[in-house]
């Protein structure tokens, strides 16, 4: 069984320009979460999708966005893009059967770097 | 912020030695995750312990939880150069039972060195 996949793998951007991150969950997993892993700052929770809605959201400026599609797949959109966003993006899926959350599976990230 | 305190930030041992990593949370929780990630590359799911559990094995993991006294550790037996890795733990602070807030929040890590 595939596990959460991303893509790209490395980007490199300038300020002021915009990004898309993607990320496909395992199969049969509805919910999808971004994280942020910035050095010095560690994992920070971006944003968490499940069936297609925007179920949380984590301390982040709104130029920070995303999308779940009905495949369950996402986007992660950051406008404006500045120098402290360089960090690696890491998306994870789960079942979410609530209650709680399950247990998240990571992909192997996007590392962004901005100049 | 950080929910979780990991101690110690670093952890230095020779293959063949236990390792152990504690974590400490502020809030209460639904559950508590270990992860594993590999020089900064995507995270690996350990073991996930509940609230209402005090102990949990898988393979040569054995992770503890209590609480009353809000920590966890996390007991890596007989360790091997391949254990090398930076190990998280992510805690869930949704209600058991209730509506689930998605997010995990997780330590600064341990940074675990196992040398041949």
């Amino acid at each position: 069984e595939a596990g959460v996949t991303q893509s790209p793998t490395h980007l490199i951007k300038t300020r002021g320009q915009q990004v898309t991150l993607r990320c496909s969950p395992i199969s049969g997993h509805t919910s999808v979460y971004w994280y942020q892993q910035a050095l010095g700052l560690g994992l920070q929770f971006l944003l968490w999708y499940d069936e297609g809605e925007e179920r949380n959201r984590g301390n982040f400026p709104p130029r920070f966005s995303g999308r779940q599609f009905p495949n369950y797949s996402s986007e992660l959109n950051v406008n404006a893009l500045e120098l402290e966003d360089s960090a690696l993006y890491l998306c994870a899926s789960s079942l979410e059967r609530g209650g709680g959350a399950d247990t998240q599976y990571f992909g192997p990230g996007t590392r962004l770097t901005v100049l | 912020s950080q929910q979780g305190e990991e101690d110690p930030q670093a952890l230095s041992i020779q293959e063949g030695e236990n390792a152990t990593m504690n974590c400490s949370y502020k809030t209460s929780i639904n559950n508590l995750q270990w992860y594993r990630q590999n020089s900064g590359r995507g995270l690996v799911h350990l073991i996930l312990i509940r609230s209402n559990e005090r102990e949990k094995h898988s393979g040569r993991l054995r992770v503890t939880l209590d609480t009353s006294k809000k920590s966890s550790s996390l007991l890596i037996t007989a360790s091997r150069a391949a254990d090398t890795a930076s190990y998280f733990c992510a805690t869930d602070p949704s209600v058991a039972g209730g509506t689930s807030y998605g997010k995990l929040t997780f330590g600064q890590g341990t940074i675990l060195t196992v040398h041949p």
